[in-house]
């Protein structure tokens, strides 16, 4: 089944604990993209990823770091966690050109 | 700075009725999308519109795109309950920009 992991799915931390949430796509996509939804202010673009080794900053990239080591693979890594990075976040990927993205299931992120 | 704005952004109306969500964004952009989320769920892509004057029909809903006025809409027609959910509609340029999205109840 085409489908976009992502691990874990809720995960309750405390402000300066290093922590990463793995994505995984089975589509051979090329494009992979990380988002935070916040009530009331839709999604903000936090990284994208083009390919391997290609990666950009978004909207919202402070605080955050990437790595694509692989195609399949887009984990996001909070080094020093924030309590105004608790939010639901969501890693989607697309074949370049498409523009059609396959949203994961969303990982509940918590820092107290 | 890009910025995309949603109208409304609460929406309750009644089965059979017809009703447009708005979508502006404020710099030039030929790529315009639309999804939906249901509460608790991920989004789903519904449009990609890519050209001037695209339309779009799936079902009930019907997207535009307006690239010079800088606006999309997303036409509800005979609204059916199933159709209650979140609409966001998103515009690339470099990065993807959302609205913050239009809650849509559709009441019995």
């Amino acid at each position: 089944e085409a489908q976009v992991t992502q691990n874990p799915r809720y995960l309750i931390t405390v402000t300066g604990k290093k922590l990463t949430v793995t994505c995984s796509q089975n589509m051979n996509h090329e494009y992979m993209s990380w988002y935070r939804q916040d009530p009331g202010l839709g999604l903000r673009q936090i990284y994208y990823s083009m390919n391997v080794e290609v990666t950009d900053k978004g909207d919202v990239p402070e605080g955050y770091k990437v790595s694509r080591k692989e195609k399949r693979n887009f984990p996001l890594i909070l080094e020093s966690p924030s309590p105004n990075q608790t939010s639901l976040y969501f890693c989607a990927s697309s074949f370049w050109g498409s523009y059609e993205q396959y949203f994961g299931p969303g990982t509940r992120l918590t820092v107290t | 700075e890009l910025k995309v704005e949603q109208n409304p952004l609460f929406l309750s109306m009644q089965e059979g009725k017809n009703y447009t969500i708005y979508c502006n964004y404020s710099t030039t952009s030929d790529r315009l999308y639309w999804y939906r989320q249901d509460p608790g769920k991920s989004l789903e892509s519904l449009f990609v519109l890519l050209s001037n004057g695209a339309v779009k029909q799936e079902g009930r809903l019907m997207a535009s795109l307006d690239t010079k006025a800088r606006l999309s809409t997303l036409h509800i027609t005979a609204a059916v309950h199933d159709l209650s959910a979140t609409y966001f509609c998103a515009v690339d340029i470099n990065d993807m920009r959302f609205g913050a999205g239009t809650r849509l109840t559709v009441k019995p």
